[in-house]
């Protein structure tokens, strides 16, 4: 079973939507969570991290469901900007775990 | 930040390579990552004050090496056809994991 799973999409929504990532992982001992955001041919960079009673960062959402070891992303507004790939990432011991990575294109 | 050269390789099946990081100032933990088209960057192991701490599922052939001067390296030896991935490093700091990694700018290995 992998450490962490994505839905990959892609996810093709028009400009002003809102919409969600999952990601779901296994190993019931991970201690911190992230969402990094990964451009076309481009390194990952840390969007945000994800805390037990949610955080925000404009229109970016984060929750974390640790018993049911589930995190999610929810952008609100979409801009065209946004389009990228967003990797679920979770930190076990000293390894971070990444997803696959959800592929978001904004249309306008 | 993070820098890694080359940013581009082209290497031969059999050959070896050597990837490079400078890490982060300060930085005592170096993590490497390989990411093959359309997947997430997988661990392939890390370093801490210049011994191995960590490794993922790859085999011996991918080595490395820690310096004191916040350098480090990456190797593959006997190169296959599926090691053609983005290569990524990552500075940190031990302990400090809840703050995210940095990640370099990646090395991009063709192996034809």
């Amino acid at each position: 079973r992998k450490e962490v799973e994505q839905d990959p999409g892609p996810f093709n929504v028009p400009e002003g939507a809102t919409v969600a990532f999952n990601c779901t992982y296994s190993n019931s001992a991970s201690q911190s969570f992230f969402w990094y955001r990964q451009d076309c041919r481009k390194e990952p960079k840390l969007l945000m991290s994800v805390y037990s009673s949610g955080n925000e960062d404009g229109r970016f959402t984060a929750q974390l469901n640790r018993a049911s070891q589930y995190i999610s992303l929810l952008i609100r507004d979409s801009k065209l900007s946004d389009s990228a790939t967003y990797l679920c990432v979770v930190n076990t011991g000293n390894q971070f775990y990444f997803g696959t990575g959800t592929s978001l294109t904004v249309i306008p | 930040g993070v820098t890694q050269s080359p940013t581009h390789l082209i290497k031969t099946r059999g050959q070896q390579v050597t990837l490079r990081c400078s890490s982060q100032s300060g930085h005592n933990t170096v993590s490497w990552y390989q990411q093959a088209l359309g997947q997430g960057p997988q661990f392939i192991f890390q370093y801490y004050r210049e011994e191995e701490n960590g490794r993922g599922n790859f085999p011996p052939r991918f080595s490395g090496l820690q310096f004191p001067n916040d350098s480090s390296e990456l190797n593959v030896n006997a190169l296959e056809l599926d090691d053609s991935a983005l290569y990524l490093c990552a500075s940190s700091i031990q302990g400090t994991l809840n703050s995210g990694y940095t990640f370099g700018s990646g090395t991009r290995l063709t192996v034809v």
